[in-house]
């Protein structure tokens, strides 16, 4: 099982409506996790960060954690075509980023 | 704040060179570097951790003697790609890690705009 899992998309979302990303993590002691953003050929931009159970918001950009589910989703919402572009779940742990293997989301307009 | 840089953006040499990549963090200390590399279509991988004045800690399955970091400073990182071969070709990235600005976590990796190395 791979430490963080994905589903690599594509993932189609109309502009206006929410975009929804799901992650989960096999390793129970995980603590942080990070989402990051990256368009084609470029390097990864941090969206946000959570290491509490619960909802955490950042202007359009909402993260969940559930530690019990061993689980992490973004929502996005009001979705741009902007927001076109590779969504990484990335757990922090010994030190490290481990990255999924993101999830492809294309805003139609 | 917090801006990492990399030279050259894009390379490409010939099988049996070696080349060297840059990472510089521009206005702060990064006390930890970290190289990944970013196959097409898939996610970033690892390749080592180098504090400054230390030596690098590699991923199991990356070569040593085939990938030389050096981290002799606080702002610069170099990975040096021996003897590169088309397999080697990729994205190549580098991140810092250090005293965090003002609203970051301590644990946030500030990631550079990537190498992109194309072994002919």
């Amino acid at each position: 099982q791979k430490e963080v899992e994905q589903n690599s998309g594509p993932l189609s979302v109309p502009e206006g409506a929410i975009a929804s990303l799901n992650c989960t993590y096999s390793d129970r002691g995980s603590q942080s996790f990070f989402w990051y953003r990256q368009y084609s050929g470029k390097s990864p931009e941090l969206i946000m960060f959570i290491y509490s159970n619960g909802d955490k918001e950042d202007g359009r950009f909402t993260a969940q954690l559930n530690k019990a589910s061993q689980y992490v989703s973004l929502l996005i919402r009001d979705s741009q075509p902007s927001d076109s572009a590779t969504y990484l779940c990335v757990r922090f742990g010994n030190e490290k980023l481990t990255f999924g293997t993101g999830t492809r989301l294309t805003i139609i307009p | 704040g917090a801006v990492v840089s990399q030279h050259p953006s894009w390379v490409i040499c010939k099988s049996g060179t070696s080349v060297k990549i840059e990472c510089r963090s521009l206005d702060f200390q990064a006390t930890t570097m970290f190289w990944y590399r970013q196959f097409p279509k898939q996610s970033l991988m690892l390749m080592a951790t180098s504090n400054e004045g230390s030596k690098a800690t590699y991923e199991q399955g990356v070569e040593k003697d085939k990938f030389l970091i050096n981290h002799a400073s606080l702002t610069l990182s170099t990975l040096t790609v021996t003897s590169a071969h088309p397999e080697d070709s990729s994205f190549y990235i580098c991140s810092a890690r250090g005293n965090p600005p003002p609203g970051h976590s301590y644990n946030e990796q500030f990631f550079g705009p990537g190498t992109r190395l194309t072994v002919l």
